[in-house]
Order: structure tokens, then C-alpha cells, then sequence
């Protein structure tokens, strides 16, 4: 059974530009989770979609946006990239939970986005 | 506020020692506990879950512990190898809109 999967793997943007990350979840899992970790940094919550809906976002600015599709897979967009965007992006997904945050959570490989 | 903290923020041992890493947690109204192991500039992989109503998980020579009421878990590794070393991260869920992540324990084993 396949993972989580994200694209692209790396991204390199220079400040102004747009980043579009994707996301897969597990089969059969409806919960999609965005993180951010800069580096030396621990991880910082971003987005929680679930059903397709988006349940809650992080203290993020709202150029950091995203949406999940009918198949629940997920895409991340961060528009006007700034220089302190750069950092690892992991999306993470879990079993349906009736809209609830309690599900085990599995993690893909991240996407390496730098910002020039 | 959920508050996550683990210690320590890095271990260095020999090949084949046994080895603790703890996590505390400031509210012990929580739903799981996850354990994570994450490779430099890797993804995270799970490595063990523990329940609300369980006391530990067990897998290979993995043992996750849990105790709300001190708000403590802690994951012993037996006869670690150098294939262990990296960043150790604990989770905890509390059923509500995200989960909060400690710092983490950067694990090096000599060989």
C-alpha cells in the first residue's frame, strides 16, 4: 500500500514568486495535515483539511493558502514567497475521525522548498 | 496551552547501550501520544502510538510508555546501533484542531 506522497520532492523559487506543493494521503484517509519546519526549527502547524473542507490553519499569514480536492489529495500555495519561506513542508494524513483530530498520523517524504 | 518538551535536546552513546529519551506534556487531557522517528531532511516515520487508555506499545526493540497523570511518556530503545541514529520526535494529540509536536532528541550512536 502506497504512502503519503508529495511533489515536487524540491522546488526553488526566487521572493515574489508562487510555490505549489502537492500531497497524496494513504488510501482510505479523508485528513490532510500541513507542517512547516525551517530548519533548526521544530515542526510548525500550517493547514488541517478534512472532508474537503479546511478545519483549522496555524499562525500563518493568509498568503499561505491550500485546498483539498474530492480524492482528497491536497495542495499547498504560498504566494509572494519571502527569503524566511524556506524549509521543509510536510504533509501528514490520518483516518477519518467523524471531523475530529485524533486519528494516527502518517507522515510523507516532504518537499525542500528554497527561496532565492 | 498544550506544551510540549523533550530531554535531552541531544545523546550521544556507544553502539549497544541501552537508551531513554523523555517527553512531558503540561495537559494530560489527551487522546494519543505518537512517537516519531524523522532522518536528517526526511519525512517523519511513525514509530509508535499509544492510546489515551494504554500504559505502553511495544515494537522490536521498542518500548513507548505513557502516564497522563504526570504528563510523561518515554521511549527506551534496547541495544541501540549507529542505523538509530536520528531525530526522535513524541506528538500529542488532544482530540482537538492540531497536533503539538516537541522539539525533538537528536540520537547519535557510535559505532
Amino acid at each position: 500500500e502506497a504512502g503519503v506522497t508529495q511533489s515536487p520532492t524540491h522546488l526553488i523559487k526566487t521572493r515574489g514568486q508562487q510555490a505549489t506543493l502537492r500531497c497524496s494521503p494513504i488510501s482510505g484517509h479523508t485528513s490532510v495535515y500541513w507542517y512547516q519546519q525551517a530548519l533548526g526549527l521544530g515542526l510548525q502547524f500550517l493547514l488541517w483539511y478534512d472532508e474537503g473542507e479546511e478545519r483549522n490553519r496555524g499562525n500563518f499569514p493568509p498568503r499561505f493558502s491550500g485546498r483539498q480536492f474530492p480524492n482528497y489529495s491536497s495542495e499547498l500555495n504560498v504566494n509572494a514567497l519571502e527569503l524566511e519561506d524556506s524549509a521543509l513542508y510536510l504533509c501528514a494524513s490520518s483516518l477519518p475521525s467523524g471531523g475530529l483530530n485524533t486519528g494516527e498520523l502518517f507522515f510523507g517524504e516532504g518537499s525542500r522548498l528554497t527561496v532565492l | 496551552k498544550q506544551e510540549v518538551t523533550q530531554i535531552p535536546a541531544a545523546l550521544s552513546v556507544p553502539e549497544g547501550e541501552n537508551l531513554v529519551l523523555n517527553c512531558s506534556f503540561t495537559d494530560s487531557a489527551i487522546y494519543n501520544l505518537q512517537w516519531f522517528r524523522q532522518d536528517h531532511g526526511k519525512g517523519l516515520t511513525s514509530l509508535l502510538l499509544i492510546q489515551s487508555s494504554q500504559r505502553e506499545q511495544t515494537s522490536g526493540r521498542l518500548n513507548a510508555s505513557l502516564d497522563k497523570s504526570s504528563g510523561r511518556s518515554t521511549l527506551y530503545i534496547a541495544a541501540s546501533q549507529p542505523g538509530d541514529s536520528a531525530t526522535y520526535l513524541c506528538a500529542v494529540n488532544t482530540g482537538g484542531f492540531k497536533t503539538i509536536f516537541g522539539a525533538g532528541t537528536r540520537l547519535f550512536v557510535k559505532a
